[in-house]
């Protein structure tokens, strides 16, 4: 039973453009939600976060909405660059941290 | 500032083998994670630890599985006996509770022949 889905696993993007990485969950007890990016042979690293109770939150080239009626978030990146090219999980948490499966991001120079 | 540091890197055993993985969490942080990950079940949390104390060992697959914590800056996982469906990447990681961001160590490969 997977509460916390990334239904893409992966997305090419050009270099430049905006991309878009979702994931959907089920919990609606989940109050937190983060994105950590993943380089090979390297742990997680976390990148941004947004508490249930606002729908964005803006890092640099980096936002995050949450909707939380249709229980969605996305994690828009604008403009896309070569070293964002990763693995990109989408994590809930309820007490403990449930990760999605991650979407693997490859940009196109 | 030193991360989560985790050892050894890579491990490749035989079966019926015990295997031991460690973490040395960031200083100051007082929860510890260990998390697996394949390829089949992604991310999932093992165990986790609040004060040196574990707090919810629920996600251990079975009783081959253990943990501890014997202090702020240490922690274990093992598994005795090993077995080749233990094979992934075991990670570690710290974070100062709540709803702070955990921080991963790189991870321990291990393959069970």
């Amino acid at each position: 039973d997977q509460q916390v889905k990334q239904n893409s696993p992966s997305l090419s993007v050009q270099e430049g453009r905006i991309s878009i990485l979702n994931c959907d969950y089920t919990n609606s007890m989940f109050d937190y939600f983060l994105w950590y990016k993943k380089y090979p042979a390297e742990g997680p690293t976390f990148l941004i976060s947004i508490s249930s109770i606002k729908d964005k939150n803006e890092d640099g080239r980096f936002t995050v909405f949450l909707n939380k009626s249709a229980k969605h978030l996305s994690l828009h990146i604008v403009p896309s660059q070569p070293g964002d090219s990763a693995v990109y999980f989408c994590a809930a948490n309820g007490g403990k941290l449930t990760f999605g499966t991650g979407t693997r991001l490859t940009i196109i120079p | 500032d030193a991360g989560v540091i985790q050892s050894p890197r890579h491990e490749v055993t035989e079966m019926g083998q015990e295997v031991t993985l460690r973490c040395k969490p960031i200083s100051g942080h007082n929860s510890l994670f260990w998390y697996r990950q394949t390829m089949m079940r992604g991310l999932e949390l093992l165990i986790y630890f609040n004060n040196n104390v574990p707090i919810d060992d629920s996600g251990m697959p079975e009783d081959r599985f253990s943990a501890k914590m014997p202090n702020a800056s240490f922690s274990t996982l093992k598994i005795q006996p090993s077995e080749p469906r233990d094979s992934a990447v075991y990670f570690c990681a710290s974070s100062l509770g709540g709803t702070q961001p955990q921080h991963f160590g790189d991870g321990t490969r291990l393959s069970i022949l």
